[in-house]
C-alpha cells in the first residue's frame, strides 16, 4: 500500500454507539491531520499530531477522541456522536507539521442516525 | 485571522474552454498557497503549489501564479476535459508552526462534452 489509507470507507453509527476511523501513512511522514468536511462549509481541521503529540486541538467536542500510538498511525475515536456529526472525515499527512505539503486519504463518510 | 475565499461555483464550461477559479486570500506573514482537487467519492489530491511571491504552480495543464500585490491565487487551464470535472480547493498554510491548512469553500467544476 502506498500514501495515506483510511478505513472504513463508509460507516453508519447510531448515536449511541462507539466507533473508531483507522488512518495509516505508508510515506514515512512525521505529522498527521484530521479534518472534517460537511456539505457546504469549507473543511475544518480538527487535530494535528506532529512526532506522536497533540500539537492542535480546534476547539473539537469531547465526543471525538484522536488517538496516535506511532507516527504511522492515526485514529479518531467517536462515541455519543450527535446527526449533525454526519460528515466526510479526511486525514492527511506531511513530512513535518510545518508548511509542508499534506497528503490526503480517501476519507471515511460518516452518518449518524 | 486567516482566510481564503474562492469564487462560488458551480462552473460549467464546454470541453476545451478556458477555464479560472479566483481565488484570493487574507493572511499575517509570507503563507504558502495550494490548490487541491477532489474528485467524485474521493478524498483531495494536491494539484499544485507556490511558496513565495511570484512563484508558479502547475500541474497537468493547470496553472496558478502567487501574487502578493493581490493577494491572489488564481487557478487556470487553457482547455478544459470532461475529467477535470471535480471540486477544486484552494488552500494556504495558516500562521503558526502547527500545519494548519486553512481552505477555501471549495469551486464545482462541471465540463460538458
Amino acid at each position: 500500500e502506498t500514501g495515506v489509507t483510511q478505513t472504513p470507507r463508509h460507516l453508519v453509527m447510531g448515536m449511541t454507539n462507539k466507533k473508531s476511523l483507522k488512518c495509516e501513512q505508508h510515506l514515512g511522514h512525521n505529522a498527521m491531520y484530521w479534518y472534517k468536511q460537511s456539505a457546504k462549509k469549507p473543511l475544518e481541521l480538527m487535530f494535528v499530531y506532529s512526532l506522536e503529540e497533540r500539537v492542535e486541538n480546534n476547539s473539537v467536542p469531547s465526543r471525538f477522541s484522536p488517538e496516535c500510538p506511532n507516527s504511522s498511525h492515526l485514529f479518531l475515536h467517536l462515541h455519543t456522536l450527535q446527526p449533525e456529526d454526519s460528515a466526510l472525515y479526511l486525514c492527511a499527512s506531511s513530512h513535518d507539521s510545518l508548511t509542508d505539503t499534506q497528503y490526503f486519504g480517501p476519507g471515511t463518510r460518516l452518518t449518524v442516525l | 485571522g486567516d482566510s481564503v475565499t474562492q469564487m462560488e461555483g458551480p462552473v460549467t464550461l464546454s470541453e476545451e474552454a478556458f477555464l479560472t477559479i479566483n481565488c484570493t486570500y487574507t493572511a499575517t506573514g509570507y503563507p504558502s498557497l495550494f490548490w487541491y482537487v477532489q474528485y467524485p467519492g474521493e478524498g483531495l489530491q494536491l494539484l499544485l503549489k507556490a511558496t513565495k511571491a511570484d512563484d508558479k504552480g502547475s500541474n497537468k495543464g493547470f496553472e496558478a501564479t502567487y501574487r502578493k500585490e493581490t493577494t491572489s491565487f488564481h487557478l487556470e487551464k487553457g482547455s478544459v476535459q470532461v475529467s477535470d470535472s471535480a471540486v477544486y480547493f484552494c488552500a494556504l498554510t495558516g500562521s503558526g508552526n502547527t500545519g494548519k491548512l486553512i481552505f477555501g469553500q471549495g469551486t464545482t467544476l462541471q465540463v460538458k462534452p
